[in-house]
């Protein structure tokens, strides 16, 4: 099985400040990658798939690059309704994991 | 507009079995993969499995193999998932989620809370 290791577990950032938050996998998952958002006491939302491609509707300061076992989502310009967790997925093949997540806050 | 309600959570004994149902609409739903997720209690998100459309394949994260398992009724447009032998690491929301291709989820539900307790 494939193993997504996300870093950093929180993050603490203040209001339009640029984050990146890494996913590393454990074998190439050849760009197979989603990035979520998930606010408290709501489901997650898809932000990125194929590690790049911007779901409907995300904000253009959201981006995902990498490729092979090195992911990472860049946010640019921190708004107050980015501050949620964030996850990372495997795509590529079941069982389809998740990062552990990353939890960004307001410093 | 696409829509996945859960339902059936609630309370459950150890050791009982439950079903939860996911009612789709806003969209063609014999035409995706769909899947279940969870999440216990202040955790990260767990993938439990997969089904695609005519549910000739499913696919499970290999530690809930054996006590849950997932089907489709397209006429109904609806997603199950059973789940038996229920512990207390069971207890954690679940959502059900629409897959395009299998790789990623577009869509979830609300979630539906799950409690294994006595």
């Amino acid at each position: 099985d494939i193993q997504m290791t996300q870093s950093p577990a929180s993050l603490s950032a203040s209001l339009g400040e640029t984050v990146t938050i890494e996913c590393l996998a454990s074998e190439d998952i050849y760009d197979i990658l989603a990035w979520y958002q998930q606010k408290p006491g709501k489901s997650p939302q898809l932000l990125i798939y194929d590690a790049s491609s911007l779901h409907t509707g995300v904000p253009s300061r959201f981006s995902g690059s990498g490729s092979g076992t090195q992911y990472s989502l860049k946010i640019n310009s921190l708004q107050p309704e980015d501050f949620a967790s964030y996850y990372c997925q495997n795509g590529l093949s079941a069982p389809r994991t998740f990062g552990a997540g990353t939890k960004l806050e307001l410093k | 507009e696409v829509k996945l309600v859960e339902s059936g959570g609630g309370l459950v004994q150890p050791g009982r079995s439950l079903k939860l149902s996911c009612a789709a609409s806003g969209f063609s739903f014999n035409d995706y993969w769909m899947g279940w997720v969870r999440q216990a209690p202040g955790k990260g998100l767990e993938w439990i499995g997969e089904i695609n459309q005519d549910s000739s394949t499913i696919n499970y994260t290999p530690s809930l193999k054996d006590k849950f398992t997932i089907s489709r009724d397209n006429a109904q447009n609806t997603l199950y998932l059973q789940m038996s032998k229920l512990g207390s690491e069971d207890t954690a929301i679940y959502y059900c989620a629409r897959a395009p291709g299998a790789d990623y989820f577009d869509y979830w539900g609300q979630g539906v809370m799950v409690t294994v307790s006595s």
